[in-house]
């Protein structure tokens, strides 16, 4: 049984571009959070999909969207990168009403 | 919104003593407080959870304590080994009516030395 991927696993990128991170979920999980984890910082919620939409949204800008797949794997874009924006993304995953959430291993982006 | 405060940031204990993590929380009407465990250059991993219908939690060598009153729990490794070294975080969630966003403290690095 395949746990949450991600990819790529790292990224460098300049200020200005466009990003896309991808996520695969567990399997049998439909919902899907997206986490920016800054150095040396616990992980700060960006958004969460469930059937395609977005349920919830923590305090990013609209530069960040995401979108999520019928087979309910996900991305997450991200404009108009800002030197900021370096980070560990991570994605986290959850079947239906469970509260546990299992992470991947995370996109290291770089933006120089 | 939630805010949760985590100490120590960092922890060095010998191998084989236990090592006791602190976190509070602001929000009353948050209902489920999980411990990730992340090491270098992986995803956080969940180690032990707790709802707040429950005073405590044990699994094998960790344990999970919970004051509602008080808005604080605690994490509980006793007879530490080197393989706990890790950067450990704790998280409170308001879950229901389609909402489980984690908010996070800030880590406690532990270091076993052996």
């Amino acid at each position: 049984d395949a746990g949450v991927t991600q990819s790529p696993t790292h990224l460098i990128k300049t200020r200005g571009q466009q990003v896309t991170l991808r996520c695969s979920p567990k399997s049998g999980h439909d919902t899907v959070s997206w986490y920016q984890q800054a150095l040396g910082q616990g992980p700060q919620f960006i958004f969460q999909y469930y059937e395609e939409e977005e349920r919830q949204r923590g305090n990013f800008p609209d530069r960040f969207s995401g979108h999520q797949f019928p087979n309910y794997s996900s991305e997450l874009n991200v404009n108009a990168l800002l030197l900021g924006d370096s980070a560990l993304y991570l994605c986290a995953t959850r079947r239906g009403a469970k509260n546990i959430q299992y992470f991947g291993a995370g996109t290291r982006l770089s933006v120089l | 919104g939630e805010n949760v405060e985590q100490h120590p940031s960092t922890l060095s204990v010998q191998e084989g003593d236990s090592a006791v993590i602190k976190c509070t929380y602001s929000d009353s009407a948050s209902n489920y407080f999980p411990w990730y465990k992340q090491e270098l250059g992986k995803g956080p991993q969940l180690i032990i959870d707790i709802r707040s219908n429950v005073g405590e939690k044990k699994d094998q060598r960790i344990a999970v304590t919970l004051n509602k009153t008080a808005k604080h729990f605690s994490l509980h490794i006793t007879e530490t080994q080197p393989e706990d070294s890790a950067v450990y975080f704790c998280a409170a969630s308001l879950s229901g009516a389609g909402s489980y966003q984690l908010t996070f403290g800030k880590g406690t690095k532990l270091s076993v030395i052996p």
